[in-house]
């Protein structure tokens, strides 16, 4: 079994709707989750990150987070074409490292 | 500005050569890290390193060896046993208090030629 497993994608959406991401952990003792977008040929950039149970929103984006279901998502309000990338979902399992998910790859239509 | 620096950018190694790919980084973080991503599949950890003069296995690390002799330093080396090298090699610092996630350097893609 995966540690991380991301909803496959590709992911569509048209501009100025809610693109909405999907992650899944195995280790219920995780306790710190991130999403990093990007660009194709690019390095990850950190853009959320979160601890507790529930949701937290910075811009456009808003991140939630429920342990008990070992489940993270993020949800991308408003979507604009900058926004096409890979999104990266990463969890921290202990000792500083963390795992990531294979990525979902967005398309925002213009 | 503080960052993490990868060189070089592209690099072509021949078949049986080992190369060894660079990391710096000035923002004064104990931990380094060095995945590989190839498409599809994700970031996959070679090698880190939470302190200098120590660092530890990760989840594919055949074939490759590492340093860390100075804080800011931690060079991989990709050595003619690891038989398909080419891919986008990502190295990331972190401090080790806190958790803060990793930032990233810019990457350095390499192919075997």
């Amino acid at each position: 079994q995966k540690e991380v497993e991301q909803n496959s994608g590709p992911l569509s959406v048209p501009e100025g709707a809610i693109a909405s991401l999907n992650c899944t952990y195995s280790d219920r003792g995780s306790q710190s989750f991130f999403w990093y977008r990007q660009y194709s040929g690019k390095s990850p950039e950190l853009i959320m990150f979160i601890y507790s149970n529930g949701d937290k929103e910075d811009g456009r984006f808003t991140a939630q987070l429920n342990k008990a279901s070992q489940y993270v998502s993020l949800l991308i309000r408003d979507s604009q074409p900058s926004d096409s990338a890979t999104y990266l979902c990463a969890v921290n399992m202990g000792d500083y490292k963390l795992s990531f998910g294979a990525g979902t790859t967005v398309t925002v239509r213009a | 500005d503080g960052g993490i620096t990868q060189s070089p950018k592209y690099l072509f190694r021949k078949e049986g050569q080992n190369v060894t790919l660079s990391c710096e980084q000035n923002l004064n973080h104990d931990a380094m890290y060095w995945y590989r991503q190839d498409p599809g599949q994700g970031l996959r950890l070679i090698y880190y390193s939470q302190i200098v003069n120590d660092f530890q296995k990760g989840d594919i690390a055949e074939g490759y060896s590492v340093s860390r002799e100075k804080k800011e330093s931690f060079p991989l080396t990709v050595t003619s046993a690891q038989k398909n090298p080419t891919a986008f090699y990502l190295c990331a610092s972190s401090p080790v208090t806190g958790d803060y996630g990793y930032t990233f350097g810019s990457g350095t893609r390499l192919t075997v030629v």
